[in-house]
């Protein structure tokens, strides 16, 4: 059985620092991993997906790694906003979704 | 491109009663997920239907739970009687197909409050 962790479960930083989230997972059997980002009340935002196939993914300030042989992801954020508060899910995809339990995040004005 | 629906947004019911949640996937979809997200951790799956057939339901509590999709679009999920434990946000997902390299995408989900 596929087991998610999102280390740390919760992060405050300042404006304009870097964020760094991070994910492992236990089997390395995988199609894709998949970021996504969850505001308070609101569904599943999808950030980034990973192929397995794929080192890393970039999209603006986002930029998602993918280390499968070691089980690890790790999402960066640069240069953080306020708007970036919200938490952020790692999704580990072999056949079906398995996500970890989160990293809420705080960017602190 | 019209997102996944889903309805009522929140609710709020006693123990024992029963509770029926509706979900509309984007057109075309095929595949419809349901999930359900405890406060403090990530969804889990409950139920996968490709078109209107079950793929998954392993993991969906049958004494209490039921799911159906007529027509192979519209989708209800049924809980009967809900316990205390119940209460979390019911995610709502489709994709265009099933197998891994689909991608999934979620509705704002429905907030249950047992008490």
């Amino acid at each position: 059985k596929q087991e998610v962790t999102q280390i740390p479960a919760a992060l405050s930083v300042p404006e304009g620092e870097n964020l760094v989230l991070n994910c492992s997972f236990t089997d390395s059997a995988i199609y894709n991993l998949q970021w996504f980002r969850q505001d308070p009340g609101k569904g599943l935002t999808s950030l980034l997906l990973i192929q397995s196939s794929q080192r890393e993914q970039t999209s603006g300030r986002l930029n998602a790694s993918l280390d499968k042989s070691s089980g690890r992801s790790t999402l960066y954020i640069a240069a953080s906003q306020p708007g970036d508060s919200a938490t952020y899910l790692c999704a580990v995809n072999d056949y079906k979704l398995s996500f970890g339990a989160g990293t809420t995040v705080t960017v602190r004005a | 491109e019209a997102g996944v629906a889903q309805s009522p947004r929140y609710k709020i019911i006693e123990k024992r009663q029963s509770v029926a949640f509706w979900c509309n996937p984007i057109s075309g979809h095929a595949t419809l997920y349901w999930y359900q997200q405890i406060l403090g951790q990530g969804p889990k799956l409950l139920i996968q239907f490709q078109n209107n057939g079950v793929v998954d339901d392993s993991q969906l509590p049958k004494d209490r739970f039921s799911a159906e999709r007529l027509k192979g679009v519209d989708s209800t999920l049924k809980i009967q009687p809900a316990k205390l434990e119940d209460s979390a946000v019911y995610l709502c997902a489709s994709s265009l197909e099933s197998g891994g390299e689909e991608t999934q995408y979620f509705g704002p989900g429905t907030r249950l409050l047992v008490l």
